[in-house]
């Protein structure tokens, strides 16, 4: 499978504040790569993917870079908003079988 | 094009009643997975469903169960509720199965009491 692992939240920040949340990958080959979002009472959206390493997924102002040498697929954003205030997901695969877990939830203060 | 629907949006039931939850998805997407969202557990993986067949199952008892119609519309059912039940339950379409590409529904809020 290709597991992944992110960080644990939750991540509080200021308004205008630089954002990163941490996910490294364990694969056999290079699988595609995505970010989810979901905002308070509503389900999980799309925010960015890349399908190939170096590729860069970028959505909102937000980015993230497939890195092969570091296996990683960090999100970053470079002034992050209260709407921005969500859980962030970096799902992985067991099995076949999706693996998202808990998410890292962002909380931004004005 | 409309999102993925799910009904009802809220339910009450009491332990040891049934539940039916209904997800329409994406028109021509034909896999439907179903999530169990909690504080505890985060997004746990209940079952896809890929031309009426199941494809793929997490790890949860028998009591979750669901179906694909030929139109792709799914249903999930929970048989002998349990307190622990209550939760986000999250459908999500897809073009193909395995698919990490997924659109999801604004889910159905279940309380169990």
């Amino acid at each position: 499978g290709d597991s992944v692992t992110q960080m644990e939240g939750p991540v509080t920040l200021s308004e205008e504040a630089f954002l990163t949340i941490n996910c490294t990958y364990t694969a056999t080959g290079y699988p595609s790569l995505f970010w989810y979002v979901q905002y308070p009472g509503e389900g999980l959206q799309l925010l960015l993917k890349a399908t190939k390493a170096d590729d860069k997924g970028s959505n909102k102002g937000f980015e993230a870079t497939y890195r092969k040498e570091t296996t990683s697929f960090h999100l970053e954003k470079g002034s992050v908003q209260v709407s921005d205030s969500a859980v962030y997901f970096c799902p992985g695969k067991r099995s076949y079988i999706p693996t998202f877990g808990r998410g890292t939830s962002l909380i931004v203060h004005p | 094009k409309a999102g993925v629907t799910q009904t009802p949006r809220y339910l009450i039931k009491t332990r040891g009643q049934q539940v039916t939850l209904s997800c329409s998805p994406i028109s021509g997407h034909r896999s439907v997975s179903w999530y169990q969202q909690t504080p505890g557990q985060g997004l746990q993986f209940l079952f896809e469903y890929f031309s009426e067949t199941q494809r793929n199952k997490g790890n949860f008892p028998g009591r979750f169960s669901g179906r694909q119609f030929s139109n792709s519309r799914s249903e999930m059912n929970v048989s002998t509720l349990e307190l622990g039940d209550s939760a986000l339950y999250l459908c999500a379409s897809s073009l193909t199965p395995f698919d990490n590409e997924q659109f999801f529904g604004p889910g159905t809020r279940l309380t169990v009491l």
